[in-house]
């Protein structure tokens, strides 16, 4: 099955800083969406993006699903930005990456 | 704005107990799918259904496992016979379309089982 790896694990910044996540996966899909998982484990949609780019206040995200990639890209991180960042390609289901635990102190 | 609810958020339950899990997908969606996430752990597809029938399902997803759309508006998952390493967050999810079209999937609020 297509294997999802999602870079850094973990990652502790400061309130401001910039930040960029990374989704490597294994084979073409049709599709590719981005959640964050907020500390009282609800999964928040953020991004429907199986190409291109595409923003939404702070965040963006681009897939170069030719090359079997996405980026989640965090402007001027904030508190509540803390949590982990899932990324989910999918075929006929969301196939899951371990996450990125993002940590933002004050 | 529509969402997924999910009940009830938190189950508590002795081993070997039947439990069942209720979502109510968002109303003009047509596929609906159950989720899990152990503690700690990445989250892992169970079972996808469409058109009162089950489209996949996972290894996971085997005959303890159950999903029935009793009526228009509830999704439910029955656990038939609890086991300790079925303690998880369970989370329902509905799209509007399947994988060749745009088949953003929203997902509720989770419920947590916890098999004592």
């Amino acid at each position: 099955g297509i294997q999802v790896e999602q870079s850094p694990p973990d990652l502790i910044l400061q309130e401001g800083a910039n930040s960029t996540l990374r989704c490597n996966f294994s084979d073409s899909v049709n599709n590719l969406q981005w959640f964050h998982q907020n500390p009282w484990g609800q999964l928040i949609n953020l991004f429907y993006i199986p190409s291109g780019t595409k923003q939404n206040g702070r965040l963006s995200a681009t897939t170069v699903a030719t090359e079997r990639y996405s980026l989640l890209y965090i402007s001027s991180s904030q508190t509540t930005d803390s949590g982990v960042y899932f990324c989910a390609p999918c075929n006929y289901q969301l196939i899951w990456g371990a996450g990125t635990k993002l940590i933002i102190k004050p | 704005e529509p969402e997924v609810t999910q009940t009830p958020s938190h189950q508590v339950t002795q081993m070997g107990q039947e439990v069942i899990l209720r979502c109510v997908p968002i109303s003009n969606h047509l596929y609906f799918y159950w989720y899990r996430q152990i503690l700690g752990q990445k989250v892992e597809f169970l079972v996808s259904f469409y058109n009162n029938e089950i489209s996949e399902k996972s290894e996971i997803f085997d005959d303890q496992f159950s999903v029935e759309r009793p009526d228009g508006s509830n999704f439910t998952l029955k656990i038939r016979s609890t086991k300790l390493e079925d303690s998880a967050m369970y989370f329902c999810a509905s799209s509007l379309a399947g994988a060749e079209f745009y088949n953003e999937q929203f997902f509720g609020p989770g419920t947590r089982l916890t098999v004592l």
